[in-house]
């Protein structure tokens, strides 16, 4: 069984699109984040939510809405795409926020806007 | 907020020889740090956690050591093998422990 699933794993977009990803997670976490790695492989956190709740939001555009509709599930939409989102979207859960945790993540969706 | 360093070249050994790998962070001192294995094309993967009062954790051929004075992590891997090849990333958690920093990664090639 998948831990933590994304889909979908590649999208390629053009500029000014809006398109969603969306993630899953079995493992009964209570936390669910989005991480950004862009092409020089640097990981960066974008959103946390614990529980459905937002907790963490990062200086990230508007244009990138997170939604929880429950805890096992946290979709990633965004508006009007430019040439800069370019990147590999994670998704990541772990047991609890703020505790010394280990972060289990999702394979990935790398998205190519042209 | 708090940075880490990683070594941004890549590391290079040859197969049985022990891998070294340098994590260096340049504020506080967390209460833990983490690293994590990446494979091409995959998300990273939990492989250790050390807290701040362990001075060394070991798993399988993995050693981690946390040395709070000098503000580093050393990773080690004995006895490579071309099947460690991969990206090892550090990270600790940010002020407030609610958000986790990585370190960019330094990639391993074990040759055969």
């Amino acid at each position: 069984d998948t831990a933590v699933s994304q889909t979908p794993k590649y999208l390629v977009t053009q500029m000014g699109n809006d398109k969603s990803i969306k993630c899953e997670q079995n493992l009964g976490h209570d936390t669910m984040y989005w991480y950004k790695q862009d092409s020089k492989k640097f990981l960066k956190i974008m959103f946390s939510y614990n529980n459905k709740e937002l907790i963490i939001n990062e200086t990230v555009p508007n244009r990138f809405s997170p939604k929880s509709p429950d805890k096992a599930h946290l979709n990633l939409h965004i508006n009007s795409l430019e040439l800069g989102d370019s990147a590999v979207y994670f998704c990541a859960s772990s047991q609890d926020l703020g505790l010394a945790g280990e972060q289990y993540f999702g394979p990935g969706t790398r998205l190519t806007v042209t | 907020s708090q940075k880490i360093e990683q070594n941004s070249e890549a590391l290079n050994i040859q197969e049985g020889k022990t891998a070294t790998l340098t994590c260096n962070y340049t504020n506080y001192s967390p209460a833990y740090l983490q690293w994590y294995r990446q494979d091409p094309g995959r998300g990273p993967v939990f492989l250790l956690l050390i807290r701040e009062n362990e001075k060394e954790k070991r798993k399988e051929r993995l050693k981690v050591t946390f040395d709070t004075t000098l503000k580093q992590s050393l990773f080690h891997i004995t006895a490579s093998q071309p099947a460690v090849s991969a990206t090892y990333l550090c990270a600790l958690p940010d002020t407030g422990g609610f958000k986790t920093i990585f370190g960019a990664g330094t990639r391993l090639f074990v040759k055969a």
